[in-house]
């Protein structure tokens, strides 16, 4: 059964960076690539960036572009997102998501992690 | 930036029908995906490809495409439906993945 734990949220100062993980399971995580989406706090969801299958592309949205860098370890079936210079609008939860478009599936999102951007 | 349009709210009493459009250009493309977020909780995909409906989600929800809008039909709404709902597609290449802004749904 597919499962992905997202990890890694806290508390943390203006201008300081966090890394994210999301452990996958119950799949062949090495074929499929990996998203990031966040939603604040009362707002709706926005998509954060996505790593290909294989770690070589990298595609970022507009809200963290330059900050953000996502990264993947197949052999740990894991997705990293890592923030850096993180400011008070970052505060959100994140949610990393298998992306099913090219097998035409569906599968669970995590339960997230807080991110929390505070002096 | 793209995105998705949804209507903000959306109300209706027990037992009647819910209707909830989503529209983008990208749609006649793109499948679209869609997501009920209760308080609290992550969200869960209530219809995918369109108008696939997973395991485990009960028939009443259903899901209709034509041209740029896709819409989101729950018949003989429930109680337990109150939600925001939120479509996903991506862009005409497949790569970005964009969201509508969500619609909360009241029941009455």
């Amino acid at each position: 059964q597919v499962h992905v734990v997202e990890s890694g949220g806290g508390v943390v100062q203006p201008g300081k960076s966090l890394r994210l993980s999301c452990a996958a399971s119950g799949f062949i995580f090495s074929k499929y690539d990996m998203h990031w989406v966040r939603q604040t706090p009362g707002k709706g969801l926005e998509w954060v960036g996505v790593i290909g299958f294989d770690g070589e592309n990298k595609y970022y949205g507009d809200s963290m572009k330059g900050r953000v860098t996502i990264s993947r370890d197949n052999s740990k079936n894991t997705v990293y997102l890592q923030m850096d210079s993180l400011r008070a609008d970052d505060t959100a939860v994140y949610y990393c998501a298998r992306d099913d478009y090219g097998s035409g599936t569906h599968s669970p999102w995590g339960q997230g992690t807080l991110v929390t951007v505070s002096s | 930036s793209y995105e998705l349009a949804q209507p903000p709210s959306v109300s209706v009493s027990p037992g009647q029908t819910a209707s909830i459009p989503c529209s983008g250009e990208s749609l006649t493309k793109q499948y679209v995906y869609w997501y009920q977020q209760k308080a609290g909780q992550a969200p869960v995909v209530v219809i995918y490809k369109d108008s696939e409906r997973p395991s485990g989600i009960p028939e009443r929800f259903s899901g209709s495409s034509s041209g740029t809008t896709v819409t989101l039909t729950i018949s003989g709404v429930q109680a337990e439906d109150e939600a925001d709902y939120y479509c996903q597609s991506a862009d005409y290449s497949g790569t970005f993945w964009v969201f509508g802004g969500g619609t909360r749904l009241t029941v009455l």
